[in-house]
Order: C-alpha cells, then structure tokens, then sequence
C-alpha cells in the first residue's frame, strides 16, 4: 500500500526559504523508474506542477519556478524533500507530493496536502 | 508550455445523467500523456484515467477517457452522488507539466 505525506510549517514569512519534506511508504525510490513530484494549488485555483525527482536523481523543474527550487532525496530515509526561496504572498498554497512510475501512468498516488501560508 | 483548456468550467447534472468534459491543448500532446483527476473539497486529487483512455487501478468502469492529438474528453457514462466534484486535466510529457483550470460538476 503506497503512502505520501507532507511536513513542513503552516507558516512562513516573506523571504524566507519553505522547506517540506515528503515522507513515503510502500514503495522504494532505488527501484527503476519510480519518481516522487510536487505539485501546489492556491486556495480555489487550478494545480501547478513544480517539481519531480526519479530513482537514478534525475531531477526537472517548472521552468517558471526552477531558480527559486532544489528538490533532493533520501532513499533510506523514503523521503524526499522540496525547498523555495524567497517565498511571497503569491505562494500561499496546499503543497502535494505525489508518486509516479515512468511511462504512460501519470500521478497515481498523493499525499493529503500541506497547507502553506505566507504573510508577515 | 502548453495551456489546457477544459469546458465547461461548470456543469449542473442529476445523478443518474451521462456526462462528458473537454480538454484541448494549444499543442498536441505527445503520445497521448493525458491524465484526468477528480478532486473533492479538501482532498487531494485522485487519478482517474492516464495515457488518455487507461482506467487508473480501482477506477469504475462508468468513467472513460478518449482523445488524441489537441482533443480529449473525459466521459462519465452515469453519475452518481460520489462523481460530484472538479475535475482536471493534465499534460505529463512536456516541460513544464501543466493543468487545466477545472471543470465543476455539481447538483442540479
């Protein structure tokens, strides 16, 4: 049974650096082709993709986003963990981390989310 | 990138009704790395259909999805009082992977 689960503070103050970690079960980042990303959603607006890493470290950002994202992996730890600098107002959002497999399956399984605030 | 656009953003049905939501990409999406989920307030979104037309793993055999190219439909064939939510679209094969803005399907 695969499992994701977000950490990290509710709140965090204009240009700061938001750390979250993604802690995951049921499931091995050493394994060939698996991948965990993360993905955020304003309150009442769509979702935005912001970053994956796979098995073999190959790592991708949304280019929109990429200088302000470091995404990194712990594999004995099943975790993986997602920083953002300079956070804004404009950042306010749940944060999901979800689990993909390579190939046509896309985000098959998604932690609860982690709602993130950011104001002074 | 490529911007999804769903239609309509909202959809007033009754249980029991036949119902189907479009996606159209400014750009063909690659082999077909469409994906569609369904979200419920205060969840996280729950995959229903990937590669265009494949039911993901415990999805009811009422919801399907077809398209190619820069057209793709996600059909619920008769709704039931769970299938009342947003639903999205998705692009997975080009950088950056992007969303549709959502379809609602609420109660009529």
């Amino acid at each position: 049974q695969i499992t994701l689960k977000e950490s990290g503070p509710t709140l965090v103050k204009p240009t700061q650096t938001l750390t979250l970690a993604c802690t995951f079960s049921g499931f091995s980042l050493s394994t060939s082709g698996v991948g965990v990303g993360w993905i955020r959603q304003p309150p009442g607006k769509t979702l935005e993709w912001l970053a994956i890493i796979y098995w073999d470290d190959d790592k991708r950002y949304n280019p929109s986003l990429q200088s302000r994202l470091t995404i990194t992996k712990d594999t004995s730890q099943n975790q993986v963990v997602l920083t953002m600098t300079n956070m804004d107002p404009v950042d306010t959002a749940t944060y999901f981390c979800a689990h993909r497999t390579v190939g046509k399956t896309a985000l098959d399984y998604w932690g609860q989310g982690t709602l993130v605030t950011v104001s002074s | 990138e490529i911007v999804l656009t769903q239609s309509p953003g909202t959809l007033s049905l009754s249980p029991g009704e036949r119902v189907s939501l479009s996606c159209r990409a400014s750009q063909s999406v690659t082999s077909g790395y469409l994906a569609w989920y369904q979200q419920k307030p205060g969840l996280a979104p729950r995959l229903l259909i990937y590669g265009a037309s494949s039911r993901a793993t415990g999805i009811p055999d009422r919801f399907s999805g077809s398209g190619s190219g820069t057209d793709f439909t996600l059909t619920i064939s008769r709704l039931e009082p769970e299938d009342f939510a947003v639903y999205y679209c998705q692009q997975y094969h080009s950088s950056p992977w992007t969303f549709g803005q959502g379809t609602k399907v609420e109660v009529k």
